[in-house]
């Protein structure tokens, strides 16, 4: 089984609707991200979380919110989707012990019409 | 802001032939990662390097660090097939785990 998953893997939703994007680890990590991927772009960082109680936001914040459920479940909201938002996005997890490894989960494909 | 580009965005090369990825930036990096992303999936990390001018080798794949902190290059012998992808260089600019990516660079290797 996949360390990191992703639901959905792919979403097509309309203009104003509110979107949910869920990741779930089993790597026992603190750490967790989330990214958006564009072409051309790379990817940029979204929001991070260290722990359970701890929320910061990333480079490109504006138009989502998350919540961190709890250690091992980091969810991505889209509160009124936009066409802007149409990306690839990726869940990530980074190991406590001070590793630099981000495990990233498979992505889901969103699509905002 | 942080910013960490990659040249050249796209590569297009045969089987056999060598290949330089480079990642640069102003800014100085406590460590830098090197990803490879395959469609349909998630980047897979291939190597990090924290020490100035440290060189990692990863079967054909060499890895080096600037002096300075602030630039790295990939090198690929001998390319093959199996190399294609994209490569993503990621920092972490002040040991914070809060990682800048790279722009990216499409690598494909033609049989």
């Amino acid at each position: 089984d996949a360390d990191v998953t992703q639901t959905p893997r792919n979403r097509i939703t309309k203009t104003g609707k509110r979107i949910m994007l869920e990741c779930s680890q089993t790597k026992g990590h603190d750490r967790m991200y989330w990214y958006r991927q564009d072409p051309g772009l790379g990817l940029r960082l979204i929001y991070y979380s260290f722990d359970v109680k701890d929320i910061n936001k990333g480079e490109i914040s504006d138009g989502y919110s998350v919540s961190r459920q709890a250690q091992a479940k980091f969810s991505l909201s889209l509160e009124s989707a936009i066409p802007n938002q149409t990306a690839l996005y990726f869940c990530a997890t980074n190991d406590n012990r001070g590793a630099d490894t981000q495990y990233f989960g498979p992505g889901t494909r969103l699509t905002v019409l | 802001t942080q910013l960490l580009e990659q040249s050249p965005q796209f590569l297009s090369i045969q089987e056999g032939e060598n290949l330089t990825v480079y990642c640069n930036s102003s800014s100085v990096f406590s460590s830098l990662q090197w990803y490879r992303q395959e469609p349909g999936e998630g980047p897979v990390l291939l190597v990090t390097v924290v020490t100035g001018g440290e060189v990692k080798k990863l079967k054909r794949l060499t890895f080096q660090f600037g002096d300075a902190r602030k630039d790295s290059s990939l090198h690929i012998t001998a390319a093959q097939p199996g190399d294609t992808g994209l490569y993503l260089c990621a920092g972490d600019g002040s040991g914070t785990y809060k990682y800048i990516f790279g722009t990216g660079t499409r690598l494909k290797v033609l049989a």
